[in-house]
């Protein structure tokens, strides 16, 4: 059964530490994108990438936050240096992003906490 | 893409359709309405996309309108397991390279025993 992966599913950290979570999307999957949820926002669009490449990473924190597709099997959301107002479930979902289907599969998050 | 307008939150009994409307009334000509739901504690699941004729598959029912700026997602027969927010979203197929999936505050379903 094809699913996205994400690790770890929960961290801790102190603020000022640097954080990464790591995305595995679905084999064959083309398009990657990066979700954030809290309770006051709801879910944000971080950013989004299309064979590897950065499409839009408009609602990411420029100065602390870097997305990266080191390969067609790993995505990597890093924040450096960490804030307590990072504090959310991040979701990584994947899909084939052409033609006429979207859907988007979606991983069971990284909840974090800074402290 | 063009917004949407949901209840914040519905109950439904058990066993019951769950009908869970959707207001869109900017949509485009070219706007899909696609609808996501998501079980507390786990990720967003798609459900159902639809242009303007009705779609059904295993998991719901969709109904769009024939000015298409309202749509309903039709659970048949509402489980407990189907106790979750239920997001609404409108956006253009296939658009050049925008395949973002923009979400709301969506509508809490409550399946009650």
């Amino acid at each position: 059964d094809a699913r996205v992966t994400q690790t770890p599913r929960h961290k801790v950290t102190e603020m000022g530490q640097e954080v990464t979570m790591r995305c595995q999307p679905i084999l064959g999957h083309n398009t990657v994108f990066w979700y954030r949820q809290t309770m006051m926002q709801g879910l944000e669009l971080l950013a989004y990438f299309r064979n590897r490449a950065p499409l839009d990473d408009s609602g990411m924190p420029k100065d602390r936050f870097s997305a990266e597709m080191p390969d067609a099997t790993l995505a990597t959301l890093k924040i450096q240096p960490s804030e307590p107002r990072d504090s959310a479930v991040y979701f990584c979902a994947s899909g084939l992003g052409h033609g006429g289907r979207t859907e988007a599969f979606f991983g069971q998050g990284t909840r974090l906490t800074v402290v | 893409d063009a917004k949407t307008t949901q209840p914040p939150s519905m109950d439904c009994a058990e066993g019951r359709a769950a009908n869970l409307p959707c207001n869109h009334s900017t949509i485009s000509g070219n706007e899909y309405v696609y609808w996501y739901r998501q079980i507390h504690s786990q990720g967003p699941q798609y459900i159902i996309h639809g242009l303007k004729n009705n779609e059904t598959n295993e998991m719901a029912s969709l109904i769009i309108t024939e000015d298409r700026k309202s749509s309903t997602l039709i659970l048949p027969h509402a489980t407990l397991r189907d106790t979750a927010v239920y997001y609404c979203i409108v956006r253009v197929e296939g658009g050049g390279s925008n395949y973002k999936l923009t979400f709301g505050k969506g509508t809490l379903l409550t399946v009650n025993p």
